[in-house]
């Protein structure tokens, strides 16, 4: 069974503090891994696509990377503003929907 | 830039009352899904529309119901409302890159 998993369930960094999150997948066949950014309240907001092993992407503080079993988001110096959840997602086996894990909860402290 | 609306932020109902959601996209895409969000459960989905007046079951369809006479529109409706429905309930639609842009979320309360 597709299975998307991400870890820590949360997580509190001082701002300036380096981290990463981690989303393990199980898929047959990745057609593309999704991040999203997500703020209390709020509809995801969409941050990055990666379709193959080796793929980076990276915007403002943020990069994210993948591999054949997961895909990590590297958080650079992180401000109070990058507080949110971040959630992780892979396409169903129907091509159309996706499926999410239950994300990583990020507080960063002044 | 991509824009998914949805009718209402916020919204309280009666148990057993017929509910309607609304989600309209304003960039042509074929694709629109109806997600709940709950604590500890993440996304789930109900029901997507691949094409209008096409539909599909998602995980969780019982007590849910759908309609996409237009393209940009896709609705959601809880026939008959229940408290274990109250939810965080989220649409999207998808551009031809297969990614999926969100709406601002309905928050519903069944009493």
């Amino acid at each position: 069974e597709d299975q998307v998993t991400q870890s820590p369930e949360a997580l509190r960094l001082q701002e300036g503090e380096s981290s990463s999150l981690n989303c393990s997948y199980t898929v047959s066949g990745l057609r593309g891994l999704f991040w999203y950014r997500q703020d209390p309240g709020k509809g995801p907001e969409f941050l990055f696509t990666l379709y193959s092993a080796g793929e980076e992407k990276e915007k403002e503080r943020l990069k994210a990377t993948l591999t054949k079993k997961e895909s990590f988001l590297h958080i650079t110096a992180p401000k109070p503003e990058d507080s949110a959840t971040y959630l992780c997602a892979v396409h169903r086996p129907d091509g159309y929907a996706l499926n999410f894990g239950k994300g990583t909860s990020l507080l960063v402290t002044p | 830039d991509v824009k998914v609306t949805q009718s209402s932020r916020y919204l309280v109902k009666r148990t057993g009352e017929k509910v309607f959601l609304e989600c309209v996209q304003d960039m042509d895409h074929e694709n629109m899904f109806w997600y709940r969000q709950d604590p500890g459960l993440g996304l789930r989905l109900i029901y997507f529309s691949y094409d209008v007046k096409m539909k599909e079951k998602g995980d969780i369809p019982e007590g849910y119901s759908v309609s996409r006479e237009k393209k940009e529109r896709f609705s959601l409706i809880l026939e008959s409302a229940s408290t274990n429905q109250t939810s965080m309930y989220l649409c999207a639609s998808r551009d031809r890159e297969e990614t999926q842009y969100f709406g601002p979320g309905t928050r519903l309360l069944v009493l």
